[in-house]
Formats: C-alpha cells, structure tokens, sequence
C-alpha cells in the first residue's frame, strides 16, 4: 500500500537558518502530495500542495518540489523564525480511494532558537 | 474560512465507559475523517465518510464505531473505552469534485481523550 517516510526529529535550528526536511513516498499511481503543519495545540492545516511531477507547492516562504524520479517532496525554507516552530506532517493523497484519503507520515518537529 | 469543529479539547473517561465524540462543519463537505494521532505513529484513519448514513473503515477501526446521520456532523464512538484509546482524536472534513479531485482536507483542533 502507499506509504509517507518522513525524516525524525526534533529538527533544532536558530532563526533564520535554512530548513530542509525530507519526505519520501511510495505509491502505486499518481498521487498528489501535501504538507501540513501543526502549531502547538491545533489541529492540522494545508501548509502547501502538488499534484503532478515537478510541481512545486509555495507557501508562507516554504518551497516543496514533487520529485518523481527520486519519490520525494521535501520541505525547505530559506530563513526560518521562531513562529515556524511546528510539527510538520508529509502527506499523499489516495486516488483510487476516490475520496481524498491521506496517507500520513510520522511527522517531524521542528524547534527554532533566537 | 472552513471551520471544523470537534465538540471537546479535553475528555476524562473510565474505562468501560461509552464515550461519543463530536465533529461539526460548516461547508457542506461531503467527506469527513476520523484520526487518532500518537506519538511516533504520525496520524492513522480510524473511519471515514463520503456522504450521510455512509461510512468506511480506515487502518485501525477495531473498537470504534461511527454516525452520520447529517452531512455536517460526524459522530466518533467508542463502545466500551479502553486504556489503549487515550490518544488525541483529529477530525476532518473535505469537499468531492470528483475521483482524484485532491482536495485538501480541513481539521479540527483536536480532543485529547484519557481514559482511566
């Protein structure tokens, strides 16, 4: 079946260092592929999306690219802020499931330091 | 903006107890999900649903039901409680454009039930 591996964390950086968090996937089609981001006592929301190869999703200064050749989508931003500091989730969506089913991975923490 | 909105953040319950969890959304989603999110585990799919009265199991349905006898609310339910059910619970919903459509899904903020 589908499968999302995320790299562990926690990731611990200072601001305004560059972010690189690495999301690998397996799937049987075509998948479209999403990150989202969790802040401490919220549930989930979109950070970005792709839906076909080398697509890159933007959003809020985070870049993922949907790389097929290498199954990846790796999450990256240039400057991180303490406000970043989050858990991060890789996900990939089912098409045959018809109805939008997700598979998550594990999620990756990341704490960022003044 | 989509709301989803899980009745409870925080829920004590004893064991053996039947416990109901609450979602509701307002953008007329056909989809709604029902997640358990632990630690290390990341967020696996308990039971899902594309439309009323219509319902699905994901990964790990095994001592969960669920209802849904309107389409914006989606009901979790835990027959008889166990200490392995004290877990966060995420809901979510999504609108159906059609197959493959890969709409985001939209979440609640979360109840993080203890069962004692």
């Amino acid at each position: 079946g589908d499968s999302v591996t995320q790299m562990e964390g926690p990731v611990t950086l200072s601001e305004e260092a560059f972010l690189t968090i690495n999301c690998t996937y397996t799937a049987t089609g075509y998948p479209s592929l999403f990150w989202y981001v969790q802040y401490p006592g919220e549930g989930l929301q979109l950070l970005l999306k792709a839906t076909k190869a080398d697509d890159k999703g933007s959003n809020k200064g985070f870049e993922a690219t949907y790389r097929k050749e290498t199954t990846s989508f790796h999450l990256e931003k240039g400057s991180v802020q303490v406000s970043d500091s989050a858990v991060y989730f890789c996900a990939l969506s089912d098409l045959e499931g018809g109805g939008n089913k997700l598979t998550f991975g594990t999620g990756t923490q990341l704490k960022v330091e003044l | 903006d989509v709301k989803v909105t899980q009745s409870s953040r925080y829920l004590v319950k004893r064991t053996g107890e039947k416990v109901f969890l609450e979602c509701v959304q307002d953008m007329d989603h056909e989809n709604m999900f029902w997640y358990r999110q632990d630690p290390g585990l990341g967020l696996r799919l308990i039971y899902f649903s594309y439309d009323v009265k219509m319902k699905e199991k994901g990964d790990i349905p095994e001592g969960y039901s669920v209802s849904r006898e309107k389409k914006e609310r989606f009901s979790l339910i835990l027959e008889s409680a166990s200490t392995n059910q004290t877990s966060m619970y995420l809901c979510a919903s999504s609108s159906y454009r059609g197959q493959g459509s890969n709409q985001p899904q939209h979440f609640g903020d979360g109840t993080r039930l203890s069962i004692l």
